[in-house]
């Protein structure tokens, strides 16, 4: 199966700052997700995306579904430190047989 | 409160030993899913399920098997586990989209 490429791979940022991150495919998907892991933890759902352009925000986090239906963002807003963990993409072409990117792993510098 | 249990949290097994992953979701979800997780690659599909005793592969079903007897518990089993399987395994739980709920994970070592 394929891979999504997410990037970037890793971030250290300062608390405070804007974090923005992508994933981009080969393959159209119905549906592009956004999960966040803490260390120990399952991922966990943070944004569902359903339409192509579609901009859909959680709180100081957004996400947009591509116009082309091959990519997404996710840009979270003033980082705190519960920010911190690896955050996936992941493609759904309708059959919930998900196709996951590399992650993002979000270190916050103090 | 959505809950998705896995048996263990860290296991260790030698070489060519027959191992048990289990997974049980307490949501009465139709779906259950099966991923390992190794760093730089994210989260990859071994096995899912859409009822009961019903299984599909996902895209790495090599060298695992998976058994559904029950809604609720959806077991991994690795037939000679080898020191390649050594992994992070993830189950997951839905009742269609938009999103699987994931339990804790088992960190599995093979020696």
């Amino acid at each position: 199966g394929q891979q999504l490429n997410q990037s970037p791979q890793s971030m250290f940022i300062q608390e405070g700052e804007d974090v923005s991150m992508n994933c981009t495919s080969s393959s159209i998907f119905n549906t592009w997700l956004w999960y966040k892991q803490d260390p120990g933890e399952g991922p966990v759902l943070l944004i569902a995306l359903y339409k192509a352009g579609e901009l859909t925000s959680n709180g100081r986090l957004t996400a947009q579904f591509g116009i082309t239906r091959k990519d997404s963002f996710l840009n979270i807003s003033a980082s705190i430190p519960s920010d911190v963990g690896i955050y996936f993409c992941a493609g759904d072409f309708g059959n919930e047989k998900l196709t996951f990117g590399t992650g993002t792993r979000l270190t916050i510098i103090p | 409160d959505v809950k998705v249990t896995q048996s263990s949290r860290y296991l260790v097994k030698r070489t060519g030993e027959k191992v048990f992953l289990e997974c049980v979701q307490d949501m009465d979800h139709e779906n259950m899913f099966w991923y390992r997780q190794d760093p730089g690659l994210g989260l990859r599909l071994i096995y899912f399920s859409y009822d009961v005793k019903m299984k599909e592969k996902g895209d790495i079903p090599e060298g695992y098997s998976v058994s559904r007897e029950k809604k609720e518990r959806f077991s991994l089993i690795l037939e000679s586990a080898s020191t390649s399987q050594t992994s992070m395994y993830l189950c997951a739980s839905s009742q269609g989209p938009p999103g699987q709920y994931f339990g804790p994970g088992t960190r599995l070592t093979v020696t």
